[in-house]
């Protein structure tokens, strides 16, 4: 079972800072928040990952709280082509160890 | 970045024939690959995990039969569905991770839309 939640849907304005919650309250000590991203009929696409402290690349930043207990995927300037379902995986750092994906949140930016 | 390919990227078939996917790592090599299927408006979920001149590990209520994983080599996987009926009809997704990078990220493929008529 996804040890996540997350909201089912949100909306976004093109332009604005889209910020995707989730929670992960049994996240282990070992354990790393992933942020994948699914674009319809597409294969899951890699955003960001982080541990503990916060994490920034050229598609998004990732907040994580100091308790570790739930983080914040921040889209800086939502496009319309960001629509999609994304997905907060926490999983342990493992090479065995797959990605157990939850419901994900789906993203709609609007025009 | 890391590429996984898939193929064929969509097929129909009969029901009772059997159909085979196959899963690429372009420019890495992976002894693990993972199989998940996907239907309309649902998550992914995992089939089996895919190892490398081993048996593959299935999820629970996954026929290992009826799917069945060969991972032959370090860059290649495949999946064939034996006598797909309409109700395997679902998007198919493969994934790896390089070899030696525990700690990256998992690359997945563009998926395989399997429709069984």
């Amino acid at each position: 079972d996804a040890k996540t939640t997350q909201p089912t849907s949100m909306d976004c304005a093109e332009g604005r800072a889209a910020n995707l919650p989730c929670n992960h309250s049994t996240i282990s000590g070992n354990e790393y928040v992933y942020w994948y991203r699914q674009i319809h009929s597409q294969g899951p696409q890699y955003i960001i990952h982080g541990l503990k402290n916060n994490e920034t690349n050229e598609m998004a930043s990732l907040i994580i709280t100091e308790d570790r207990k739930s983080s914040t995927l921040i889209l800086p300037h939502a496009t319309l082509r960001d629509t999609a379902v994304y997905y907060c995986i926490v999983r342990v750092v493992d090479y065995g160890q797959n990605f157990v994906f939850g419901p994900g949140t789906r993203l709609s930016v609007l025009p | 970045g890391a590429v996984v390919s898939q193929h064929p990227s969509w097929v129909i078939c009969k029901s009772g024939t059997s159909v085979k996917i196959e899963c690429r790592s372009l420019d890495f090599q992976a002894t693990t690959m993972f199989w998940y299927r996907q239907f309309p408006k649902q998550s992914l979920m995992l089939m089996a995990t895919s190892n490398e001149g081993s048996k593959a590990t299935y999820e629970q209520g996954v026929e290992k039969d009826k799917f069945l994983i060969n991972h032959a080599s370090l860059t290649l996987s495949t999946l064939t569905v034996t006598s797909a009926h309409p109700e395997d009809s679902s998007f198919y997704i493969c994934s790896a991770r390089p070899w030696g990078r525990e700690g990256d990220e998992q690359y997945f493929g563009p998926g395989t839309r399997l429709t069984v008529t």
